[in-house]
């Protein structure tokens, strides 16, 4: 069974541009979640969905971040413009309900210059 | 304030030591789950298990054991006869009923050296 993607792999933007990285969950997962990860720290949640409802958005940073979960499967988070301190890693993880265990993907280093 | 705290942020041993990684938390709720997730240099998150508040018996799989102690809020992970395969962050994460969300420590590196 397929785990999580996510694309690009990496990313490198000038800054006040914009940038968009994709999710796929794990098929049947009603649960999904972007992480932020800087280095050296463990992800911090950005979002999670249920279902195509954001269920917990109170993390994300809504002038500059917007995310969406169409139909309830793939996601897609977008920052505009992006900032140098947004360079980290950007994690995205799906469960089958908010109380189980997530799988991560392998993430989107996002490098802003 | 910080719900779990990773006190060892590198640890090193010889293949076939065991290394025991720390993991304090911190909640008011009586029902909760305690994660452990394993991250290699590929950069992929990879869940190792979750014990809910409930079920103190401590686990064993494989190499790996887990030692949950409500009474001083501690989740520690032991990997015995360690690889160098091993070497990766460890991060121990909290999640709260109701919350749904993962809250991670720091995480402590391990390296294996052959």
């Amino acid at each position: 069974e397929a785990g999580v993607v996510q694309s690009p792999r990496y990313k490198i933007i000038e800054k006040k541009q914009p940038v968009a990285f994709w999710c796929n969950p794990i098929s049947g997962h009603n649960t999904l979640y972007w992480y932020l990860q800087n280095l050296g720290q463990g992800p911090e949640l950005l979002i999670r969905y249920e279902n195509e409802e954001a269920v917990d958005d109170s993390q994300l940073p809504k002038d500059r971040f917007s995310a969406e979960r169409l139909k309830g499967v793939d996601s897609t988070l977008k920052i505009q413009p992006a900032e140098l301190g947004d360079s980290a890693v950007y994690l995205c993880a799906s469960s089958e309900t908010g109380n189980t265990e997530a799988f991560f993907g392998q993430g989107t280093r996002l490098t802003v210059v | 304030a910080q719900k779990v705290t990773q006190a060892q942020t590198e640890i090193s041993v010889v293949e076939k030591e065991d290394v025991t990684l720390d993991c304090v938390y911190e909640t008011r709720d009586t029902t909760y789950y305690l994660f452990w997730y394993k991250q290699p240099p590929s950069g992929e998150l990879v869940f190792l298990i979750r014990r809910n508040s409930f079920d103190e018996q401590n686990e064993i799989s494989g190499r790996y054991s887990w030692n949950f102690q409500k009474s001083t809020s501690s989740f520690n992970f032991t990997i015995t006869a360690s690889q160098v395969v091993d070497s990766a962050v460890y991060f121990c994460a909290l999640s709260e009923v109701g919350d749904y969300k993962l809250s991670f420590g720091a995480g402590t590196t391990v390296t294996v050296r052959a």
